[in-house]
Protein backbone atom coordinates (compact mmCIF):
# COMPACT_ATOMS: atom_id res chain seq x y z
CA UNK A 1 0.00 0.00 0.00
CA UNK A 2 1.13 3.22 0.41
CA UNK A 3 3.58 4.95 2.37
CA UNK A 4 5.38 7.50 2.70
CA UNK A 5 8.59 8.02 4.33
CA UNK A 6 10.13 11.07 5.88
CA UNK A 7 13.68 11.92 6.34
CA UNK A 8 15.26 12.44 9.02
CA UNK A 9 13.65 10.68 11.80
CA UNK A 10 14.70 13.37 13.96
CA UNK A 11 17.30 16.03 14.26
CA UNK A 12 18.68 18.70 16.33
CA UNK A 13 18.80 21.85 15.99
CA UNK A 14 20.47 25.13 17.14
CA UNK A 15 18.75 28.54 17.32
CA UNK A 16 19.36 30.71 14.47
CA UNK A 17 20.06 26.86 11.58
CA UNK A 18 18.27 26.34 8.51
CA UNK A 19 16.58 23.09 8.50
CA UNK A 20 15.47 20.75 5.95
CA UNK A 21 13.77 17.61 5.73
CA UNK A 22 12.03 15.57 3.26
CA UNK A 23 8.93 12.80 2.48
CA UNK A 24 8.68 10.36 0.00
CA UNK A 25 6.43 8.21 -1.99
CA UNK A 26 6.56 5.13 -4.12
CA UNK A 27 3.28 6.45 -5.70
CA UNK A 28 2.37 9.43 -7.47
CA UNK A 29 0.63 12.07 -5.29
CA UNK A 30 -1.54 15.18 -6.01
CA UNK A 31 -1.19 16.91 -2.82
CA UNK A 32 1.24 17.28 -0.41
CA UNK A 33 0.68 18.62 3.61
CA UNK A 34 2.47 19.39 5.83
CA UNK A 35 1.74 19.74 9.31
CA UNK A 36 3.75 20.46 12.76
CA UNK A 37 2.39 18.44 16.34
CA UNK A 38 3.16 19.62 19.76
CA UNK A 39 3.29 17.19 22.95
CA UNK A 40 -0.39 17.13 23.49
CA UNK A 41 -1.50 19.08 20.89
CA UNK A 42 -3.07 18.00 17.44
CA UNK A 43 -1.33 18.53 14.41
CA UNK A 44 -1.40 22.10 12.89
CA UNK A 45 -1.31 22.22 9.29
CA UNK A 46 1.65 24.52 8.04
CA UNK A 47 1.67 24.42 3.63
CA UNK A 48 -0.81 22.67 1.35
CA UNK A 49 0.93 21.84 -1.75
CA UNK A 50 -1.67 21.18 -5.33
CA UNK A 51 0.67 21.17 -8.44
CA UNK A 52 4.34 19.52 -9.38
CA UNK A 53 6.72 21.92 -9.02
CA UNK A 54 5.28 24.57 -6.57
CA UNK A 55 6.98 25.85 -4.09
CA UNK A 56 5.20 27.88 -1.56
CA UNK A 57 6.12 29.75 1.53
CA UNK A 58 4.97 30.62 5.26
CA UNK A 59 6.81 32.70 7.00
CA UNK A 60 9.98 30.88 7.74
CA UNK A 61 8.76 27.60 6.43
CA UNK A 62 9.28 27.15 2.76
CA UNK A 63 7.97 23.89 0.81
CA UNK A 64 8.13 22.62 -2.48
CA UNK A 65 5.88 19.73 -4.59
CA UNK A 66 8.63 17.88 -6.23
CA UNK A 67 8.33 17.81 -9.63
CA UNK A 68 8.53 13.67 -10.06
CA UNK A 69 5.11 13.99 -7.46
CA UNK A 70 6.89 11.45 -5.36
CA UNK A 71 8.59 13.65 -2.87
CA UNK A 72 8.06 17.01 -1.08
CA UNK A 73 10.14 19.29 1.22
CA UNK A 74 10.57 21.11 3.56
CA UNK A 75 12.43 23.93 4.74
CA UNK A 76 12.64 26.23 7.98
CA UNK A 77 15.22 29.41 8.01
CA UNK A 78 16.55 31.16 10.29
CA UNK A 79 15.32 28.23 13.63
CA UNK A 80 13.66 29.64 16.49
CA UNK A 81 13.09 27.15 20.22
CA UNK A 82 9.82 27.17 19.16
CA UNK A 83 9.88 25.53 15.82
CA UNK A 84 10.78 22.57 17.87
CA UNK A 85 8.16 19.49 17.65
CA UNK A 86 7.22 16.43 15.19
CA UNK A 87 6.90 17.67 11.42
CA UNK A 88 4.43 15.55 9.38
CA UNK A 89 4.16 15.30 5.55
CA UNK A 90 0.59 14.02 4.66
CA UNK A 91 -1.20 13.29 1.55
CA UNK A 92 -4.57 11.87 0.13
CA UNK A 93 -4.87 7.72 0.61
CA UNK A 94 -5.13 6.56 -2.94
CA UNK A 95 -9.25 5.39 -3.75
CA UNK A 96 -10.13 7.02 -0.40
CA UNK A 97 -12.41 10.03 0.09
CA UNK A 98 -11.26 13.23 0.41
CA UNK A 99 -11.08 12.98 4.71
CA UNK A 100 -8.43 10.16 4.16
CA UNK A 101 -5.65 10.88 4.50
CA UNK A 102 -2.14 9.24 5.02
CA UNK A 103 0.73 10.61 6.85
CA UNK A 104 4.71 10.20 7.38
CA UNK A 105 5.64 9.11 10.64
CA UNK A 106 7.56 12.49 11.21
CA UNK A 107 10.19 14.06 11.83
CA UNK A 108 11.41 15.60 15.40
CA UNK A 109 13.16 18.43 15.89
CA UNK A 110 14.77 18.78 19.21
CA UNK A 111 17.12 21.60 20.12
CA UNK A 112 20.89 21.03 20.63
CA UNK A 113 22.07 20.28 24.20
CA UNK B 1 -15.75 27.19 21.58
CA UNK B 2 -13.30 28.57 19.07
CA UNK B 3 -11.45 25.12 18.07
CA UNK B 4 -12.01 21.32 18.44
CA UNK B 5 -13.10 20.32 21.21
CA UNK B 6 -12.22 16.29 22.37
CA UNK B 7 -13.12 14.87 25.74
CA UNK B 8 -12.12 13.19 27.65
CA UNK B 9 -8.83 13.99 27.46
CA UNK B 10 -7.65 10.70 28.99
CA UNK B 11 -9.43 7.74 29.27
CA UNK B 12 -7.90 4.55 31.14
CA UNK B 13 -10.10 1.33 30.77
CA UNK B 14 -9.78 -2.43 31.71
CA UNK B 15 -9.27 -4.49 28.90
CA UNK B 16 -12.98 -5.78 27.91
CA UNK B 17 -14.52 -2.40 28.80
CA UNK B 18 -16.48 -0.48 26.49
CA UNK B 19 -15.31 3.53 25.70
CA UNK B 20 -17.38 6.30 23.78
CA UNK B 21 -15.19 8.87 23.23
CA UNK B 22 -16.71 12.73 22.13
CA UNK B 23 -15.85 15.13 19.38
CA UNK B 24 -16.95 18.55 19.23
CA UNK B 25 -16.11 20.15 15.75
CA UNK B 26 -16.20 23.49 14.96
CA UNK B 27 -19.54 25.39 14.40
CA UNK B 28 -20.47 25.31 11.16
CA UNK B 29 -18.01 22.45 9.58
CA UNK B 30 -19.64 20.03 7.87
CA UNK B 31 -17.10 17.66 7.37
CA UNK B 32 -15.18 15.43 10.79
CA UNK B 33 -12.65 12.89 10.76
CA UNK B 34 -11.46 10.69 13.11
CA UNK B 35 -8.08 9.51 13.35
CA UNK B 36 -5.76 7.50 15.95
CA UNK B 37 -2.39 7.90 16.49
CA UNK B 38 -0.17 5.53 18.41
CA UNK B 39 3.18 6.61 20.00
CA UNK B 40 5.90 7.28 17.54
CA UNK B 41 3.84 7.14 14.42
CA UNK B 42 1.62 9.59 11.81
CA UNK B 43 -2.46 9.62 12.49
CA UNK B 44 -4.24 7.18 10.77
CA UNK B 45 -7.35 7.33 9.34
CA UNK B 46 -10.33 5.82 10.40
CA UNK B 47 -13.71 7.59 9.72
CA UNK B 48 -15.22 10.75 7.19
CA UNK B 49 -18.00 12.15 7.98
CA UNK B 50 -19.88 14.34 5.64
CA UNK B 51 -23.09 15.54 7.60
CA UNK B 52 -24.96 12.88 9.42
CA UNK B 53 -23.56 9.79 6.97
CA UNK B 54 -20.67 8.47 6.91
CA UNK B 55 -18.47 9.06 3.67
CA UNK B 56 -15.63 6.73 4.53
CA UNK B 57 -15.46 4.21 7.10
CA UNK B 58 -12.27 2.51 5.50
CA UNK B 59 -10.26 2.99 8.51
CA UNK B 60 -12.19 1.49 10.97
CA UNK B 61 -10.05 -1.67 11.92
CA UNK B 62 -12.64 -4.06 12.40
CA UNK B 63 -16.05 -4.21 13.78
CA UNK B 64 -15.51 -3.51 17.28
CA UNK B 65 -14.95 0.07 16.48
CA UNK B 66 -18.18 2.43 15.36
CA UNK B 67 -18.87 6.09 15.09
CA UNK B 68 -22.26 8.29 15.06
CA UNK B 69 -23.12 11.71 14.31
CA UNK B 70 -26.51 12.05 14.69
CA UNK B 71 -27.53 15.43 14.04
CA UNK B 72 -24.32 16.59 11.78
CA UNK B 73 -21.84 18.05 14.43
CA UNK B 74 -21.26 16.25 17.59
CA UNK B 75 -19.52 12.95 17.12
CA UNK B 76 -18.89 9.67 19.08
CA UNK B 77 -16.34 7.19 18.54
CA UNK B 78 -17.36 4.13 20.49
CA UNK B 79 -15.13 0.85 21.08
CA UNK B 80 -16.66 -2.44 22.11
CA UNK B 81 -14.67 -4.77 24.03
CA UNK B 82 -11.28 -2.74 24.21
CA UNK B 83 -8.20 -4.33 23.50
CA UNK B 84 -4.67 -3.03 25.17
CA UNK B 85 -3.90 -2.38 21.15
CA UNK B 86 -6.47 -0.03 20.89
CA UNK B 87 -4.51 2.23 22.98
CA UNK B 88 -3.51 5.49 21.34
CA UNK B 89 -4.46 8.74 21.11
CA UNK B 90 -7.77 9.45 19.37
CA UNK B 91 -7.75 12.40 17.37
CA UNK B 92 -10.95 14.45 16.03
CA UNK B 93 -10.82 16.79 13.07
CA UNK B 94 -13.26 19.11 11.47
CA UNK B 95 -13.44 21.23 8.10
CA UNK B 96 -15.96 23.07 6.45
CA UNK B 97 -17.49 21.19 3.50
CA UNK B 98 -14.30 20.95 0.87
CA UNK B 99 -14.57 21.78 -2.51
CA UNK B 100 -13.36 18.85 -4.33
CA UNK B 101 -9.90 17.27 -3.52
CA UNK B 102 -8.80 16.79 0.07
CA UNK B 103 -10.11 18.60 3.05
CA UNK B 104 -7.09 20.67 3.85
CA UNK B 105 -8.42 23.24 5.92
CA UNK B 106 -9.34 20.11 8.52
CA UNK B 107 -8.29 21.22 12.54
CA UNK B 108 -6.99 18.54 14.74
CA UNK B 109 -8.73 18.75 18.38
CA UNK B 110 -6.14 17.69 20.92
CA UNK B 111 -6.98 14.35 21.13
CA UNK B 112 -8.27 11.62 23.43
CA UNK B 113 -5.59 9.62 25.05
CA UNK B 114 -6.72 5.78 25.76
CA UNK B 115 -5.10 3.29 27.68
CA UNK B 116 -6.55 0.29 28.07
CA UNK B 117 -4.97 -1.86 30.58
Amino acid sequence: GQQLNQSPQSMFIQEGEDVSMNCTSSSIFNTWLWYKQDPGEGPVLLIALYKAGELTSNGRLTAQFGITRKDSFLNISASIPSDVGIYFCAGPNYGGSQGNLIFGKGTKLSVKP
Amino acid sequence: GAGVSQTPSNKVTEKGKYVELRCDPISGHTALYWYRQSLGQGPEFLIYFQGTGAADDSGLPNDRFFAVRPEGSVSTLKIQRTERGDSAVYLCASSLQPEGGVGTEAFFGQGTRLTVV
